[in-house]
């Protein structure tokens, strides 16, 4: 299982872009990135999924350099309402029930 | 609407009395699986679940229990509850696969045991 690496946490203001970077030097072939959103006391949000290049969805981009030893989640234009733990995992669409999430990125959006 | 349900949401028992958090989803997903999460840390996988009847253990399994006897639901069972299992327990489903496909996640149940 991949280990992913994350900051503890971030901030930034309404209106800005924000990108959050995940490292995960041992990435193997088949491993796919994943990022979750989890509001206090809530259960965590699927984001957007990505293997390599870019991934755009209506909440976010993601992007992957070729040798996809890092992944970096951007937020267009973050408002308030962005607060929250961002979690990058790593592992294939294939086997391995287990999920290793780590402690995750801890985003506050200032006014 | 598609979703994952807990019940109850909110729990305070003493130690050693039995309890059970029900975990139904409606949208016909083979796996589930509960998950805790402790201030600060990220989730841990408890045990889950490939289909009816199927089930394994995740990270975190002692002192608890599992069974899958219809597909929406996936009942988790703390047969003699301790201070340590006081935590937030989520529960989650995904269609096929990986759990590294989207899982869905349900509300959360904050557990308190005394």
């Amino acid at each position: 299982l991949a280990k992913t690496t994350q900051p503890i946490s971030m901030d930034s203001y309404e209106g800005q872009e924000v990108n959050i970077t995940c490292s995960h030097n041992n990435i193997a072939t088949n491993d796919y990135i994943t990022w979750y959103q989890q509001f206090p006391s809530q259960g965590p949000r699927f984001i957007i999924q990505g293997y390599k290049t870019k991934v755009t969805n209506e909440v976010a981009s993601l992007f992957i350099p070729a040798d996809r030893k890092s992944s970096t989640l951007s937020l267009p234009r973050v408002s308030l309402s962005d607060t929250a733990v961002y979690y990058c995992l790593v592992g294939d669409n294939v086997s391995n029930y287990q999920l290793i999430w780590g402690a995750g990125t801890k985003l506050i959006i200032k006014p | 609407e598609a979703q994952v349900t807990q019940n109850p949401r909110y729990l305070i028992t003493v130690t050693g009395k039995k309890l059970t958090v029900t975990c139904s989803q409606n949208m016909n997903h083979e796996y589930m699986s509960w998950y805790r999460q402790d201030p600060g840390l990220g989730l841990r996988q408890i045990y889950y679940s490939m289909n009816v009847e199927v089930t394994d253990k995740g990270d975190v399994p002692e002192g608890y229990k599992v069974s899958r006897k219809e597909k929406r639901n996936f009942p988790l069972i703390l047969e003699s509850p301790s201070p340590n299992q006081t935590s937030l327990y989520f529960c989650a489903s995904w269609a096929s696969g990986s759990p590294y496909n989207e899982q869905f996640f349900g509300p959360g149940t904050r557990l308190t045991v005394l």
